[in-house]
């Protein structure tokens, strides 16, 4: 079974852009969570989705938003991007609303210059 | 507030066992959890305890008391591979949020 799966691995932008991290959860599961690593921070919860709906949020600004397709598979996107976004974005699913058990993605590496 | 504190390095010698505490302070309580992170990769889950008691699992254990907002992840046997970064996570009154502690840098010496 195949599990948690991130795109790309690494990612470089420059302040002010765009980006965009995939997601494919683990078969089977429908929710899908994003944190955020910083160097030398503990992981920071970003957003949760599950069924397609954005069902909680932690506390970083509105230019972190992302969305979940039909096939559960989850993009983040963050704008205006910021030096303080270089950071390691990981992935989470779970099988329920329950989060019992989140299995991890590899996460991507994302630098701002 | 919501808080989880735990120790941010601890050292210890291979074969021994070593003991590495959580204490927090969240709004509600559903559950909570340990994951092990080496260097440069993702976290795995290593348990989950939602009921006081202690939860066995091969050379790991896990400690809840949800009275004293305490837990602790025991490891036995220790191994140079066990040398990683250890997060206690907790589960507060939306299940949805999981909240993170800073993890425990865990080194061993042979």
């Amino acid at each position: 079974e195949a599990g948690v799966t991130q795109s790309p691995t690494h990612l470089i932008k420059t302040r002010g852009q765009q980006a965009t991290l995939r997601c494919s959860p683990i078969s089977g599961h429908t929710s899908v969570y994003w944190y955020q690593q910083a160097l030398g921070l503990g992981l920071q919860f970003l957003l949760w989705y599950d069924e397609g709906e954005e069902r909680n949020r932690g506390n970083f600004p509105p230019r972190f938003s992302g969305r979940q397709f039909p096939n559960y598979s989850s993009e983040l996107n963050v704008n205006a991007l910021e030096l303080e976004d270089s950071a390691l974005y990981l992935c989470a699913s779970s099988l329920d609303v329950q989060p019992r058990e989140q299995y991890f993605g590899p996460g991507t590496r994302l630098t701002v210059t | 507030g919501q808080n989880i504190d735990q120790p941010t390095e601890m050292t210890a010698t291979e074969g021994a066992i070593v003991q590495i505490n959580c204490t927090y302070q969240t709004s509600g309580f559903n559950g909570l959890f340990w994951y092990q992170q080496h260097a440069g990769e993702a976290p795995t889950f290593l348990s989950y305890n939602v009921l006081d008691g202690l939860e066995e699992k091969g050379r790991f254990s896990s400690f809840l008391s949800r009275s004293k907002g305490y837990s602790y992840l025991l490891l036995k046997e220790l191994q140079m591979k066990d040398s990683a970064s250890y997060l206690c996570a907790v589960s507060g009154s939306s299940a949805s949020k999981i909240i993170f502690g800073s993890g425990t840098r865990l080194s061993i010496r042979p």
